[in-house]
């Protein structure tokens, strides 16, 4: 499997602030998501951070408010803008391939509370 | 209906016994199935994946598939403290990778 860093691993933050958190693999990867897992409770996904085009967002989110870059095979970035305590959550980057059989990996997640 | 349910616990099981977590799902296309494992505070570990109908051991852990009637398990035999932990089922559909997660079952294993 590949080595996923994600940072910062945790973070308190202002309401009405941004937060850009990074992923960075040590391989090239095929997929890259990124999840939100809200207190107590599974993972949803946010959207599929694709490779010099725009993300593909799921129903529920919205570029405006989650805005991704991923500007090459092994880096993306995944932003949480205007924040508000609504926000607080874990949020995690997962990538697959090409040579993981569809078996999807995790970063460490970023813990981000909102106050 | 959710894509994918799990019985949502939480389980207790006594330390030596064997653990069953269930899964079921919806989506007929649904190809691909995985067990992750969730500690407090950390982010999910990859434990099995099972493709094909059957079963798949791997060391303690057993996933069964049965796509006849959509279903997916994972046993954990000889069941240790350390699997203590939330277990996440998850399916992808053909031609595509993004998981569908169920809800987890959270698991106890009672020395």
């Amino acid at each position: 499997s590949a080595v996923i860093s994600q940072k910062p691993s945790r973070d308190i933050c202002q309401r009405g602030t941004s937060l850009t958190i990074q992923c960075q693999v040590d391989s090239q990867v095929t997929m890259m998501f990124w999840y939100r897992q809200q207190p107590g409770q599974s993972l949803t996904l946010i959207a599929t951070a694709n490779q010099g085009s725009e993300a593909t967002y799921e129903s529920g989110f919205v570029i405006d408010k989650f805005p991704i870059s991923r500007p090459n095979l092994t880096f993306s970035t995944l932003t949480v803008s205007n924040m508000s305590p609504e926000d607080s959550s874990i949020y995690l980057c997962s990538v697959t391939g090409p040579l993981m059989n569809t078996e999807a990996f995790f970063g460490q997640g970023t813990r981000l509370t909102v106050v | 209906q959710k894509e994918v349910e799990q019985n949502s616990g939480p389980l207790s099981v006594p330390e030596g016994a064997i653990a069953s977590l269930n899964c079921t799902y919806s989506d007929r296309g649904s190809q691909s199935f995985f067990w992750y494992r969730q500690y407090s505070g950390k982010s999910p570990e990859l434990i099995m994946s099972i493709y094909s109908n059957g079963d798949k051991e791997d060391g303690r852990f057993t996933a069964q598939l049965n796509k006849a009637s959509q279903y997916v398990s994972l046993l954990i035999r000889d069941s240790q403290p350390s699997d203590s932990a939330t277990y996440l089922c998850a399916g992808t559909i053909f031609g595509n990778e993004k998981l569908t997660f169920g809800t987890g079952t959270r698991l106890t294993i009672i020395p």
